[in-house]
């Protein structure tokens, strides 16, 4: 089945520390996950990607994993500050063929908070 | 690159009138650009998948003759929301899948329509 939206969970942390999101993802078949960044009136920007066939992937001062057997992906992100302050959205893409290609199933997503 | 416009980025309506919001890809072709519907402090739930030169694929649950998709070409596709109530009421995105150049197999997201039906 698809995620379903939730009420969103929070992560409040100080300026300077390492922030981790945590999502849960509903397809075991997906092959292809991307984490966003959502500002309030905004829509999603992308943050980092990964495939199914790594469990690791680094971009600047953000690492995503990718857990295949309980189905969990998180972001981490170093060093957080002010302006990382948003919803974070992850997504995944189950196998591409005919209308399913391209599509995205977004998972419930986390508010974070930076605080100065 | 890769810039996904909607328009208008907020609109406010009488309860019974149709809306029509525009969604389009700037400066890449996109066969296929999807909609989404956005409630506050709600994640994104897909309404359909808009497909370049041929019918909407709609998911379960959306009305497609509540919200009209066309995608009329490789730049734009549009959401009417017809005879629109409150509860219409919600952030609309779309987003567009690149098929060609540097957009090539990539998704990219617009900005965002919010949608006030009083």
């Amino acid at each position: 089945g698809e995620s379903v939206g939730l009420h969103l969970p929070t992560l409040s942390v100080q300026e300077g520390d390492n922030s981790i999101i945590n999502c849960a993802y509903s397809n075991s078949a997906s092959d292809y996950f991307i984490w966003y960044k959502q500002e309030s009136g905004k829509g999603p920007q992308f943050i980092i990607d990964i495939r199914s066939n790594m469990d690791k992937r680094q971009g600047q001062r953000v690492t995503v994993l990718l857990n295949k057997t309980v189905k969990h992906l998180s972001l981490q992100i170093a060093a957080t500050q002010p302006g990382d302050s948003a919803v974070y959205f992850c997504a995944e893409n189950p196998p591409r063929s005919g209308t399913s290609y391209g599509k995205l199933t977004f998972g419930q997503g986390t508010i974070l908070t930076v605080h100065p | 690159g890769a810039v996904v416009s909607q328009h208008p980025s907020r609109v406010i309506c009488k309860s019974g009138t149709s809306v029509k919001i525009e969604c389009r890809s700037l400066d890449f072709q996109a066969t296929t650009m999807f909609w989404y519907r956005q409630f506050p402090k709600k994640s994104l739930m897909l309404m359909a998948t808009s497909n370049e030169g041929s019918k909407a694929t709609y998911e379960q649950g959306v009305e497609k003759d509540k919200f009209l998709i066309n995608h009329a070409s490789l730049t734009l596709s549009t959401l009417t929301v017809t005879s629109a109530h409150p509860e219409d009421s919600s952030f609309y995105i779309c987003s567009a899948y690149g098929t060609s150049g540097r957009a090539r197999n990539e998704q990219f997201f617009g900005p965002g329509t919010r949608l006030t039906v009083l």
